[in-house]
């Protein structure tokens, strides 16, 4: 069961767009509709932003999308603010009642 | 409103065991929602600098699942009576040293609630 691919860093405009990918195999992000992304602030615990690829938790913004093809998914922050800079982690369900998470990805907005 | 807390020593010996407790307060452990079969309750765990690790969840039934990586090391029980559930990591090297995090997985997997997170080094 390795981690999730991710990529180290990424970086957007103020007011434009960043997309993170999180790259898994067959057996993981392939199988399962079980794609999670969370938002992560130093020091502080994850924020729960995305689940079942797309779905968005009550009082998370419109501009945080999900999706997913083939045995990658994708994490979309659109309108970049300041407070989108932080660590971003995905995390898919991995059969067997087993999770995996992705390696991180650390967002900078310029 | 429902939170959680961890709660444990901060530092633990090589080779010795690392025990953490999640209180979970302003609800409880067993609330079932409509149609629902009640809630898991996991830990997840951060070194320093580091990604994610899913160590394990466990239901109030006592029915839990662990990270196979950490299987034989790992054991996560519930006490519904004090409304918290624990972690025990045995024979731990600093490579265990992390935050530790617990926190409530709905369904279909995905963790909605953590706790703030206790940091436990090895030394």
């Amino acid at each position: 069961q390795s981690a999730l691919t991710q990529p180290p860093s990424a970086s957007g405009p103020l007011g434009q767009s960043v997309t993170i990918s999180c790259t898994g195999t067959s057996n993981d992000i392939g199988r399962f509709n079980s794609v999670s992304w969370y938002q992560q602030h130093p020091g502080k615990a994850p924020k729960l932003l995305i689940f079942e690829v797309t779905s968005r938790p009550s009082g998370v913004p419109l501009r945080f999308s999900g999706s997913k093809s083939g045995n990658t998914a994708s994490l979309t922050v659109s309108g970049l603010q300041t407070d989108d800079e932080a660590d971003y982690f995905c995390s898919s369900y991995a059969g067997s009642n087993t999770l995996v998470f992705g390696t991180g990805t650390q967002v900078t907005v310029l | 409103q429902l939170q959680l807390q961890e709660s444990g020593p901060g530092l633990v010996q090589p080779s010795e065991t690392l025990s953490l407790i999640c209180n979970v307060s302003g609800g409880s452990i067993t609330t079932r929602d409509r149609g629902s079969s009640g809630d898991y309750w996991g830990w997840i765990r951060q070194p320093p600098g580091k990604g994610l690790e899913w160590i394990g969840n466990i239901h109030d039934s006592g029915s839990v699942f662990y990270n196979p990586s950490l299987r034989s090391r790992v054991t996560i029980s519930v006490d519904t009576s004090r409304n918290h559930f624990s972690l025990k990591v045995t024979s731990v090297t600093a490579a265990d040293t992390a935050v530790y995090f617990c926190a409530r997985r709905k369904l279909p997997y995905h963790f909605d609630l953590w706790g703030q997170g206790a940091l436990v080094t090895v030394s």
